[in-house]
């Protein structure tokens, strides 16, 4: 059963480019949720996709953007990228259970360098 | 959303136990405690998590205290491959895991 899995690995991109990272979700899982990680800190939540829509966003600024698939795949889109949006990014899938505990499963995450 | 507060690093003999406080005070009757490690830039992995009773699995046993608000997360034989940085989250509103600067451990031989 393969687990979350993210492309590409490593991106390097110029200031003011646009990126799209990719996310396949673990097997059985409908929730897809994508986090921002600088170097030395945790992660950050950016936002939740669950039935295509985005349920619920952290503090990032619209630049960053998302869609999710029929078959629970999702992208992260940046728009004018920043020095500063260099950073490891993560996707977790989880799946919606009965009652209110879910565990998520992340991803290895794209390393993404903006020069 | 509830924060936690963790020791920024420990130590750990290999073959003993790690035992990881965490501080939870503003959390809330419904919301869980998770645990993740983070090893070197790897994603995230799960560990455990629970609501008020004591919690075991394959990888670690969770102690929550009666009034929910600290944890200990215990390794019961740590080794080097324990090495990580671990993150204490109560877990928000639709399960957003807001991670905080975690626990480093070290373990030795």
């Amino acid at each position: 059963d393969a687990g979350v899995t993210q492309s590409p690995t490593h991106l390097i991109k110029t200031r003011g480019q646009q990126v799209t990272l990719r996310c396949s979700p673990k097997s059985g899982h409908d929730t897809v949720s994508w986090y921002q990680q600088a170097l030395g800190q945790g992660p950050q939540f950016i936002f939740q996709y669950y039935e295509e829509e985005e349920r619920q966003r952290g503090n990032f600024p619209d630049r960053f953007s998302g869609h999710q698939f029929p078959n629970y795949s999702s992208e992260l889109n940046v728009n004018a990228l920043l020095l500063g949006d260099s950073a490891l990014y993560l996707c977790a899938s989880s799946f919606q259970l009965a009652g209110d505990s879910y565990e998520q499963y992340f991803g290895p995450g794209t390393r993404l360098t903006v020069t | 959303d509830a924060k936690t507060t963790q020791p920024p690093s420990m130590d750990c003999a290999e073959g003993r136990a790690a035992n990881l406080p965490c501080n939870h005070s503003t959390i809330s009757g419904n919301e869980y405690v998770y645990w993740y490690r983070q090893i070197h830039s790897q994603g995230p992995q799960y560990i455990i998590h629970g609501l008020k009773n004591n919690e075991t699995n394959e990888m670690a046993s969770l102690i929550i205290t009666e009034d929910r608000k600290s944890s200990t997360l215990i390794l019961p034989h740590a080794t080097l491959r324990d090495t990580a940085v671990y993150y204490c989250i109560v877990r928000g509103g639709y399960n957003k895991l807001i991670f905080g600067a975690g626990t480093r451990l070290a373990v030795h031989p």
